[in-house]
């Protein structure tokens, strides 16, 4: 069946660094692919998504790349700041069939310190 | 504004009771989806509906009910057959068809002791 795989957590890392959360995937067929940002307390919001192999998707400064090749679809951010500190949630859509479902990661835990 | 609300924010009950959050979006979207996480977990999906009055068993329904009466509101209900009922508990939205996002309420944390 579909599942998705990322990278255990928390991250830590210092202000202005270059982040990478990896997230890699099962599929058949092909799926839509989606980042997603939890914070304390909330609830998830998209971060970006992409539909098809070799797009990418991008938002605040987030990046991710659809790789069927390897079925990848790293997270990475060239400089973070406190302020992106939240659980990070790759997740693909349900194929095959038709029910809008998405298969979610067990999420990633980031921290940037001052 | 379009979204999502989910209300309470916090909800505190006894065991034995049933309980029932809300969840209303005004995205005019078709399908409405119900999650449970609890603390450093992933989502784990509970009942979807991709239309009014239909409704379908997510990877664990079991001790909670929901309805889909109107295209706005799907409302889950916790029953006192849960045998773990306290969780932060997310809706969601989306477009119906494969491939689309969804979109997320501010969630409910349920506690019951």
């Amino acid at each position: 069946g579909n599942s998705v795989t990322q990278m255990e957590g928390p991250v830590t890392l210092s202000e202005e660094a270059f982040l990478t959360i990896n997230c890699t995937y099962t599929a058949t067929g092909y799926p839509s692919l989606f980042w997603y940002v939890q914070y304390p307390g909330e609830g998830l919001q998209l971060l970006l998504k992409a539909t098809k192999a070799d797009d990418k998707g991008s938002n605040k400064g987030f990046e991710a790349t659809y790789r069927k090749e390897t079925t990848s679809f790293h997270l990475e951010k060239g400089s973070v700041q406190v302020s992106d500190s939240a659980v990070y949630f790759c997740a693909l859509s349900q194929t095959p069939g038709n029910t809008g479902k998405l298969i979610f990661g067990q999420g990633t835990t980031l921290q940037v310190k001052p | 504004d379009g979204g999502i609300t989910q209300s309470p924010k916090y909800l505190f009950r006894k065991e034995g009771q049933n309980v029932t959050l809300s969840c209303e979006q005004n995205l005019n979207h078709d399908a409405m989806y119900w999650y449970r996480q609890d603390p450093g977990q992933g989502l784990r999906l509970i009942y979807y509906s991709q239309i009014v009055n239909d409704f379908q068993k997510g990877d664990i329904a079991e001790g909670y009910s929901v309805s889909r009466e109107k295209k706005e509101s799907f409302p889950l209900t916790v029953t006192s057959a849960q045998k773990n009922p306290t969780a932060f508990y997310l809706c969601a939205s989306s477009l119906r068809g494969v491939g689309y996002e969804q979109y997320f309420g501010p969630g409910t944390r349920l506690t019951v002791t």
